[in-house]
């Protein structure tokens, strides 16, 4: 089945290493999604994607950066965690930016930070 | 600030019973569409309402919206305990955008079996 598959599920990373996050997808669209979701709110906008065209949000912070080296996969890397970059990260595709764009979701990766 | 603010923040309901969830958004839209989270999944894309739509349906969801009020409500028929999530609204501003969603803090659904 086509999906957005996010590895791993769990990650525990010390405060300060850096560590990096996983995305993959197998429905061959346009556009990827990082967002980060901590617990009981919305999630937030971190970067996204029309094919290569990178875009960050404005208030992203420079602790994380983002790659995307080809259509399937992206990453995202924090650069130093702090404890308050512990949460949940999810990825998200949609096959446009414009018109039909609704975002297909990968189950997250939950970071903890120690 | 944030686009898309929900109400009630939760409901807790009886199955077989009806819940309606509010949304109200700021700025002018594309498109309003509504998703659902189970505790510490991603996010299902539930459906979507373009802003000269002014209601939808798909199965046990129906969905209205009113560019005027910029508000939008989902509506979930004789749910049932498997409905228990949290729903978000979310808005597409269009233009140069990308696509970009802005979401609401959503509605957090409990349905009593």
């Amino acid at each position: 089945d086509a999906m957005v598959i996010q590895n791993p599920r769990y990650q525990v990373t010390q405060f300060g290493k850096p560590v990096t996050l996983s995305c993959s997808q197998t429905l061959n669209h346009n556009v990827m999604y990082w967002y980060q979701q901590k617990s009981s709110q919305a999630p937030k906008l971190l970067f996204h994607y029309y094919d290569k065209d990178f875009n960050n949000e404005a208030d992203t912070p420079d602790n994380f950066q983002s790659r995307r080296p080809n259509t399937s996969f992206c990453f995202l890397d924090i650069r130093s965690p702090g404890l308050g970059d512990a949460a949940m990260y999810l990825c998200a595709t949609s096959r446009d930016a414009w018109g039909r764009n609704e975002q297909y979701f990968g189950p997250g990766t939950r970071l903890t930070v120690t | 600030s944030q686009q898309g603010e929900e109400d009630p923040q939760a409901l807790s309901i009886q199955e077989g019973e009806n819940a309606t969830m509010n949304c109200s958004y700021k700025t002018s839209i594309n498109n309003l569409q509504w998703y659902r989270q189970n505790s510490g999944r991603g996010l299902v894309h539930l459906i979507l309402i373009r802003s000269n739509e002014r209601e939808k349906h798909s199965g046990r969801l129906r969905v209205t919206l009113d560019t005027s009020k910029k508000s939008s409500s989902l509506l979930i028929t004789a749910s049932r305990a498997a409905d228990t999530a949290s729903y978000f609204c979310a808005t597409d501003a269009g233009g140069t955008s990308y696509g970009k969603l802005t979401f609401g803090q959503g509605t957090i659904l409990t349905v009593h079996p």
